[in-house]
């Protein structure tokens, strides 16, 4: 079954635990992407990769980092958590075209104590 | 600047008739695509719809379709036959190109539809 799967689904931290969420993708998808999504504010892109080893900052980087090493997976890492990145995150996945539905998986809720 | 903008936070429709959520987009580049998901109340973004800027034609995707006047840089979803099933959080979401052939997906704020028996 074609799909994007993110672990854990829930988490609860404290302040300043590092902490890593994980994004794989089935689908040989060249482009992934991090969205959090806040009430009132919609999804805004954190990062996104067009490929391995390409990864670049969309709207809202501060306080975390992605890696592409290969195809099919996309970390999100949050260094030093804080509060205020208490958010659901998606990722989300597609082909490199401008035309190409973007796939989401299921959402990972985070508090941050 | 905003560059997508949906300006009804919530709605509500009657089951059975048709309903429109309002989208406007802000792009200098002749080169776009636009999309709605939906997102019920488990959370999970799903893809409904999607219009390319060099579409003739409005897209449709059964009892959806996309009312695109370019001219006016809107993207309304048109919802026909509203189900009850159909209640949920509505995103309008930009791609749109940056540079080094790379593009970036923009969401609106959403509108949250309500359908009544």
């Amino acid at each position: 079954e074609a799909q994007v799967t993110q672990n854990p689904r829930y988490l609860i931290t404290v302040t300043g635990k590092k902490l890593t969420v994980t994004c794989s993708q089935n689908m040989n998808h060249e482009y992934m992407s991090w969205y959090r999504q806040d009430p009132g504010l919609g999804l805004r892109q954190i990062y996104y990769s067009m490929n391995v080893e390409v990864t670049d900052k969309g709207d809202v980087p501060e306080g975390y980092k992605v890696s592409r090493k290969e195809k099919r997976n996309f970390p999100l890492i949050l260094e030093s958590p804080s509060p205020n990145q208490t958010s659901l995150y998606f990722c989300a996945s597609s082909f490199a075209d401008i035309t190409d539905t973007q796939y989401f998986g299921p959402g990972t809720r985070l508090t941050v104590l | 600047a905003q560059k997508i903008t949906q300006t009804q936070p919530g709605m509500f429709v009657q089951e059975k008739e048709a309903v429109t959520l309002d989208c406007t987009y802000d792009t200098s580049d002749p080169s776009y695509g636009l999309f709605w998901y939906k997102q019920p109340s488990s959370g999970e973004m799903i893809f409904l719809i999607y219009q390319g800027s060099y579409d003739q034609q409005n897209a449709t995707e059964g009892r959806y379709s996309l009312n695109f006047q370019k001219a006016r840089k809107s993207a309304n979803l048109v919802i026909s036959a509203s189900q009850l099933g159909d209640s949920a959080m509505y995103f309008c979401a930009m791609r749109e190109d940056i540079m080094d052939s790379s593009y970036k997906l923009i969401f609106g704020s959403g509108t949250r539809l309500l359908v009544r028996p």
